[in-house]
């Protein structure tokens, strides 16, 4: 069974500085690995999505990198904001039999003005 | 991009009484549709999967005689929490697999879930 860690579970930065996410899965049959964006309250915002035969996506401030064999994901967010500040989740899409996404716990991500 | 729209978006009801939720893919056709639950400061746990026109798949530990799923048309998905208790308030995401594109799931806004 496929599982999504995240680490860390909470992350505060002051404005303007690079940061880091990061997220591992156990079963590195995958078809893709998404990172997603969720504001308080509020549905998925979808941020990058990464095809297991690419290494890494660039969105503006964003870059995702992933490393299918040693089950490796990370999110490089570029000169933060406070706008930036919302819970990042992790999301590996499998494809074993279950072809299902599996979602990490999530990283509550603070840009302090 | 594909929109998933859900309603209500925020709904609050008696302990006992059943709540449906609406999961609508607003311009693409829909096989298949998900079902998730997300408890406060958790992360999104798959309840059930339903196809058009075919009994959902749930997961283990989820009752399906408590979240009843229909899946009647190739647009939309139902949600039903029959029997509401207070232990079932939480936050339900739908999201939706287009046709053509198997891979990708285009997620609703959520409807938050209130049972007093």
């Amino acid at each position: 069974k496929q599982e999504v860690t995240q680490i860390p579970a909470a992350l505060s930065v002051p404005e303007g500085e690079n940061l880091v996410l990061n997220c591992s899965f156990t079963d590195s049959a995958i078809y893709n690995l998404q990172w997603f964006r969720q504001d308080p309250g509020k549905g998925l915002t979808s941020l990058l999505l990464i095809q297991s035969s690419q290494r890494e996506q660039t969105s503006g401030r964003l870059n995702a990198s992933l490393d299918k064999s040693s089950g490796r994901s990370t999110l490089y967010i570029a000169a933060s904001q406070p706008g930036d500040s919302a819970t990042y989740l992790c999301a590996v899409f499998s494809s074993g039999s279950a072809r299902q996404l599996t979602f990490g716990s999530g990283t509550q991500l603070t840009v302090l003005p | 991009g594909a929109v998933v729209s859900q309603h209500p978006s925020r709904v609050i009801c008696k302990s006992g009484t059943s709540v449906k939720i609406e999961c609508r893919s607003l311009d693409f056709q829909a096989t298949t549709m998900f079902w998730y639950r997300q408890f406060p400061k958790q992360s999104l746990m798959l309840m059930a999967t339903s196809n058009e026109g075919s009994k959902a798949t749930y997961e283990q530990g989820v009752e399906k005689d408590k979240f009843l799923i229909n899946h009647a048309s190739l647009t939309l998905s139902t949600l039903t929490v029959t029997s509401a208790h207070p232990e079932d308030s939480s936050f339900y995401i739908c999201s939706a697999r287009a046709l053509d594109s198997w891979e990708t799931q285009y997620f609703g806004p959520g409807t938050r879930l209130l049972v007093l």
